[in-house]
């Protein structure tokens, strides 16, 4: 069965590391996103990408890139962590084009930087 | 300005009633989508329904159903006949042409919990 996955699950780091979340689709999707779960915000977009070599700034992108080399991966780099960047990370994942563009959620991965 | 609101932070709701989960929306893109999800205790978004902006019924999808108002830009989820498994976060959640056909734009949620 088609999936989207994230790994790690759960990650501590420290202030000031580069840290890389993973995430990888198995749908064939053109479309790709990455957004942060906070209280009292909801979801945020971070990045995303419309197909290989495209990827986009959303609405909280600062601190945080991405690449798309491939259909099937968009890897999460946080340059320099910051306190402010903790959070749940979501990936996720949706077919090009107007209409019942349903996104599909990886599990999510819990990021904690101390 | 807030593009999705949802003005209940959390709801109790007895078992079997129906229960009404309001969403307004903000935009001047006559093209847009509304979605609701669900995320349980476990942590996963989980798709119920979608609306489009052209869509001339109600959406809806076994035991949901999406009230559209266009006029008032609400879109407001019913759940009919509640159960304990239903207890969870719901989040509305729009798309718009102009910003991205694709890119969703979440409310803060509205945490639901059925009581027996």
């Amino acid at each position: 069965d088609a999936e989207i996955t994230q790994s790690p699950r759960h990650k501590i780091t420290e202030t000031g590391r580069q840290v890389t979340l993973a995430c990888h689709q198995t749908w064939n999707h053109n479309n790709m996103f990455w957004y942060r779960q906070d209280l009292g915000h909801g979801l945020r977009l971070i990045h995303y990408s419309y197909g290989v070599q495209d990827t986009n700034k959303g609405e909280v992108s600062d601190g945080y890139s991405v690449s798309r080399s491939n259909t099937e991966d968009l890897p999460l780099t946080l340059e320099s962590a910051a306190s402010s960047q903790t959070s749940v990370y979501f990936c996720a994942s949706g077919y090009s084009g107007t209409g019942s563009n349903e996104q599909f959620f990886g599990p999510g991965t819990r990021l904690t930087v101390l | 300005a807030q593009k999705i609101t949802q003005t209940q932070p959390g709801m109790f709701v007895q078992e079997k009633e129906a229960v009404t989960l309001d969403c307004t929306y903000d935009t001047s893109d006559p093209s847009y989508g509304l979605f609701w999800y669900k995320q349980p205790s476990s942590g996963e978004m989980i798709f119920l329904i979608y609306q489009g902006s052209y869509d001339q019924q109600n959406a809806t999808e076994g035991r949901y159903s999406l009230n559209f108002q266009k006029a008032r830009k609400s879109a407001n989820l019913v759940i009919s006949a509640s159960q304990l498994g239903d207890s969870a976060m719901y989040f509305c959640a729009m798309t718009e042409s102009q910003t991205g056909a694709n890119n969703l734009f979440f409310g803060t949620g509205t945490r639901l919990t059925i009581i027996p």
